[in-house]
C-alpha cells in the first residue's frame, strides 16, 4: 500500500493564527485526497475530498473559509486552519486513494491544540 | 444516509479469540474494511471484504460478512497485547466516493 505521511505530527498554537498541515504521498499517485477528523474516543469525520488540481469539495456543516484545502498535487495535500480556536483542537488525518483504488491509504495524524 | 453502528468496547482475555460485531444500512455497499488505529497513530488497514464474498481469512484474521442481515464481524484468534487498539468498520458507500466509518470499538486484553 501507500506510505503517507503528515507533517508536522503535533502543533500548538495561540488562538486566532493560522495552522498549515501537510499530507504527503510518498510512493504513490494520490489522485483523490481526503481529510478527516477525530475527537478524543470519536470516530472519524470526513471533513472534504480533494482531487488533484480542482477545489475541494466540502462535507456539509464544515465550513471552506476556516479549513482551507489545496490539492496541488498528486502527491501534496494541505489543510489550513485559519484563525484557529480551542474548539479546533482535535486529531487531523489525511488519506489518500488512487484511481479506481478502493483502498484508502491512512497519514499518522496530526495533533493540534489551540491556546 | 448510510451508517455503520459497532459497540464501543469488548474486553478479552490474553490467548482468546475476540470477535468485533458491525452492521451497516447500505445494502449495496461494495467493499467493507475492517481498520486498526493505536494510540495516537493513524488508521492501519488489517483486511476487508468485496461484497460477493461471505468469509476472508488472512492468518489470525478472519471476516464474515451476512449481507442479508448487513452484519460485519472480525474475529482475532488467539488475541496478544499487542491486538490492543481500536477497530475500525468501515464500507465504501454507494456512490463510490467516501468512505463511511463505525464508531470504533475498543479492544482491551486482560492477562
Amino acid at each position: 500500500g501507500a506510505v503517507v505521511s503528515q507533517h508536522p505530527s503535533r502543533v500548538i498554537c495561540k488562538s486566532g493564527t493560522s495552522v498549515k498541515i501537510e499530507c504527503r504521498s510518498l510512493d504513490f499517485q494520490a489522485t483523490t485526497m481526503f481529510w478527516y477528523r477525530q475527537f478524543p474516543k470519536k470516530s472519524l469525520m470526513l471533513m472534504a475530498t480533494s482531487n488533484e488540481g480542482s477545489k475541494a469539495t466540502y462535507e456539509q456543516g464544515v465550513e471552506k473559509d476556516k479549513f482551507l484545502i489545496n490539492h496541488a498535487s498528486l502527491t501534496l495535500s494541505t489543510l489550513t486552519v485559519t484563525s484557529a480556536h480551542p474548539e479546533d483542537s482535535s486529531f487531523y488525518i489525511c488519506s489518500v486513494t488512487g484511481t479506481g483504488d478502493y483502498e484508502q491509504y491512512f497519514g499518522p495524524g496530526t495533533r493540534l491544540t489551540v491556546t | 444516509g448510510e451508517d455503520v453502528e459497532q459497540s464501543l468496547f469488548l474486553s478479552v482475555r490474553e490467548g482468546d479469540s475476540s470477535v468485533i460485531n458491525c452492521t451497516y444500512t447500505d445494502s449495496s455497499s461494495t467493499y467493507l474494511y475492517w481498520y486498526k488505529q493505536e494510540p495516537g497513530a493513524g488508521l492501519q488497514l488489517l483486511t476487508y471484504i468485496f461484497s460477493n464474498m461471505d468469509m476472508k481469512q488472512d492468518q489470525r484474521l478472519t471476516v464474515l460478512l451476512n449481507k442479508k442481515d448487513k452484519h460485519l464481524s472480525l474475529r482475532i484468534a488467539d488475541t496478544q497485547t499487542g491486538d490492543s487498539a481500536i477497530y475500525f468498520c468501515a464500507v465504501l458507500g454507494s456512490s463510490a466516493s467516501k468512505i463511511i466509518f463505525g464508531s470504533g470499538t475498543r479492544l482491551s486484553i486482560r492477562p
